[in-house]
């Protein structure tokens, strides 16, 4: 059964920073990219942050350059993002996904079930 | 970015209607048009990629469409659990962008 489990979400201040995870199993996670991808309350989907199998290639959102850190390791099946500097239009859902990946289609295969970041005083 | 427009946004329908949403894309996207079912406090979750394959286990009464820069999604005979949101999304270039959604309501 395929799996993606995130945690880390919470209530957090202005300028304070979260670390969100994201644990994988059921599917072949050390061969895929894996997004960040967040939904903001009553609002649609947009893409974080991504990065590719072997950990080289990040790639971040504009809002959220320069504050949010992705990374995963491959011994544990699991994907990472550090969220530092958060700000009140961070709040949203935080989903974890797996992109799948061929000659003619690319798309979001699995997700997971989401963490919600509140950034409040 | 490749701009993705979906319309309608809501949508008021009764089960047993046939509907179409629509999603059109800011350049041509040749078949690079995914389509995903969100219910609420859920997440999304992948109904038709491609513009037009079905997922394994999705019902038939699903359908997409469209290539380039017009795309649609189809559901005939609605049934109560596809009241929910959809979205389109492309996939022909980085970064990924979604449209705004569609949410289908009971009349």
């Amino acid at each position: 059964e395929v799996q993606l489990v995130e945690s880390g979400g919470g209530l957090v201040q202005p300028g304070g920073s979260l670390r969100l995870s994201c644990a994988a199993s059921g599917f072949d996670f050390i061969y895929r990219w894996m997004y960040w991808v967040r939904q903001a309350p009553g609002k649609g989907l947009v893409w974080v942050s991504r990065v590719d199998s072997a950990a080289v290639t990040t790639n971040y959102e504009d809002s959220v350059k320069g504050r949010f850190t992705i990374s995963r390791d491959n011994r544990r099946n699991a994907v990472y993002l550090q969220m530092n500097g958060l700000r009140a239009e961070d709040t949203a859902v935080y989903y974890c996904v797996s992109l799948y990946s061929s000659s003619r289609s690319q798309y979001f295969q699995h997700w997971g079930q989401g963490t919600l970041v509140t950034v409040s005083s | 970015d490749i701009q993705v427009t979906q319309s309608p946004s809501y949508l008021s329908t009764s089960i047993g209607d046939r509907i179409t949403i629509s999603c059109r894309a800011s350049e041509n996207i040749d078949t690079y048009l995914n389509w995903y079912q969100q219910k609420p406090g859920k997440a999304p979750k992948l109904l038709i990629d491609s513009a037009s394959s079905l997922q394994s286990g999705v019902p038939s009464r699903f359908s997409g469409g469209g290539s380039g820069t017009d795309f649609t999604l189809t559901i005939t005979s609605l049934q109560p659990e596809d009241f929910a949101t959809y979205y389109c999304q492309q996939s022909y270039r980085f970064p990924p962008t979604f449209g705004q959604g569609t949410k289908l309501e009971i009349e």
